[in-house]
This record gives C-alpha cells, sequence and structure tokens, in this order.
C-alpha cells in the first residue's frame, strides 16, 4: 500500500480564497482523520470521520472550514474563504482501530498551505 | 478529554541514551503512544503500550508506564543521528491527544 496520500503537498493562495485539500486513506482503514499543525498550537485534531461518518467536529475552527468523506476512499478539508492564521500544516491520518482497541494511526505527509 | 504534555527540548550526545518524559491526565486511557516527526514529513508510530503494563521494550526503544503518577517515558538507547527528530506522547481511545512534542537534537 502506498500509505496515505495528500494532495497538494503545497498550496500558496491568498486571503478569501477557497481551498481545497485531498487525502486517500489506507484501504481497509475505517477512522479518518484531520489534524492541523502549527508552532503555536501544536497538533490539533479538526474532525474525524467512522466508516465515511463525521464523529466528531469539535476542532473545526470556524464554519469556514468544512470536511467530507463521500466514500471510504476519500476525504476533503475546504476552507471558504481562507484567511492569513489558516496556514499551517494540515494532516490526514487513518487507522485500522485494531481489535485490541488500538488506534495507530498512520499520517500522510501533510500538506503546507500558505494564505497571503 | 485528555491532556498531555512533554518538555520541549532534549539534547544528547551520539551513543547515549535518550529520555523523553510525558505527563497524562486522563487515567482512563486504554492505550497511550510514541510518534516520531521527522522535518517535513507526517508522524510514525514508534511504538504504543497498553494501559495495564508496565514496561514495554522493542529494541533500543523502552516505554516505561507509571499509572500512578500518569507519566509516561521514552528511552532510546545507543542514540544515533538519524533519531534526531520531534516525538510525540499521545493518548485516548478513538479520538487521541497529541502532546506538544519534544524536539530531540543528537550531537555528533
Amino acid at each position: 500500500d502506498a500509505g496515505v496520500i495528500q494532495s497538494p503537498r503545497h498550496e500558496v493562495t491568498e486571503m478569501g480564497q477557497e481551498v481545497t485539500l485531498r487525502c486517500k486513506p489506507i484501504s481497509g482503514h475505517d477512522y479518518l482523520f484531520w489534524y492541523r499543525q502549527t508552532m503555536m498550537r501544536g497538533l490539533e485534531l479538526l474532525i474525524y470521520f467512522n466508516n465515511n461518518v463525521p464523529i466528531d467536529d469539535s476542532g473545526m475552527p470556524e464554519d469556514r472550514f468544512s470536511a467530507k468523506m463521500p466514500n471510504a476512499s476519500f476525504s476533503t478539508l475546504k476552507i471558504q474563504p481562507s484567511e492569513p492564521r489558516d496556514s499551517a500544516v494540515y494532516f490526514c491520518a487513518s487507522s485500522p482501530l485494531g481489535l485490541q482497541g488500538s488506534n495507530e494511526q498512520f499520517f500522510g505527509p501533510g500538506t503546507r498551505l500558505t494564505v497571503l | 478529554g485528555e491532556d498531555v504534555e512533554q518538555s520541549l527540548f532534549l539534547s544528547v550526545r551520539e551513543g547515549d541514551s535518550s529520555v523523553i518524559n510525558c505527563t497524562y491526565t486522563d487515567s482512563s486511557s486504554t492505550y497511550l503512544y510514541w510518534y516520531k516527526q521527522e522535518p517535513g514529513a507526517g508522524l510514525q508510530l514508534l511504538t504504543y503500550i497498553f494501559s495495564n503494563m508496565d514496561m514495554k521494550q522493542d529494541q533500543r526503544l523502552t516505554v516505561l508506564l507509571n499509572k500512578k503518577d500518569k507519566h509516561l517515558s521514552l528511552r532510546i538507547a545507543d542514540t544515533q543521528t538519524g533519531d534526531s527528530a520531534i516525538y510525540f506522547c499521545a493518548g485516548g481511545y478513538q479520538k487521541v491527544t497529541f502532546g506538544t512534542g519534544t524536539k530531540l537534537q543528537v550531537i555528533p
């Protein structure tokens, strides 16, 4: 398996523009997580899905952020409109949530977003 | 929810042992994890420990868990320059909370 795939790897956009980040989880993993990493706030969980259904979106900072998982192999995180404070590295991770209950998460390489 | 704290920085000489410490608040966390992040990459799971264990060893890595003090540590034996990275402690079940990360610098 190629691991978790994220695209684009880098995104530079101007304030007010819509940004869409994409993620392909590892096949067979039932859980998908979106994180944001910044120097100031560290690694923050934004939202996670189980079997394509959003379970907890309490970490989504504002209504400008939305996430979807239309099928088991694809998820998007959208920011509309984007603001400079959204600049961060966004990670997608997937997990099989093993039978013993361990949540071993497999992370993608991240998307570095810069909003000017 | 879980709250996880770590020291921010650790510097060791190549060949020495490194010990990275972590404290957590949620005693119901079934599993506690250690992840490694190299520059420009995502996090990678190094090891994890089940909450009913005190110790787990995996090659150069040793995890110690003190449930009474809610303290977790990761010991890296014979630290190499390739171990330079940020190490994250994490805990929780479906919703995993990550610590702030400890940047390990290995001096040749």
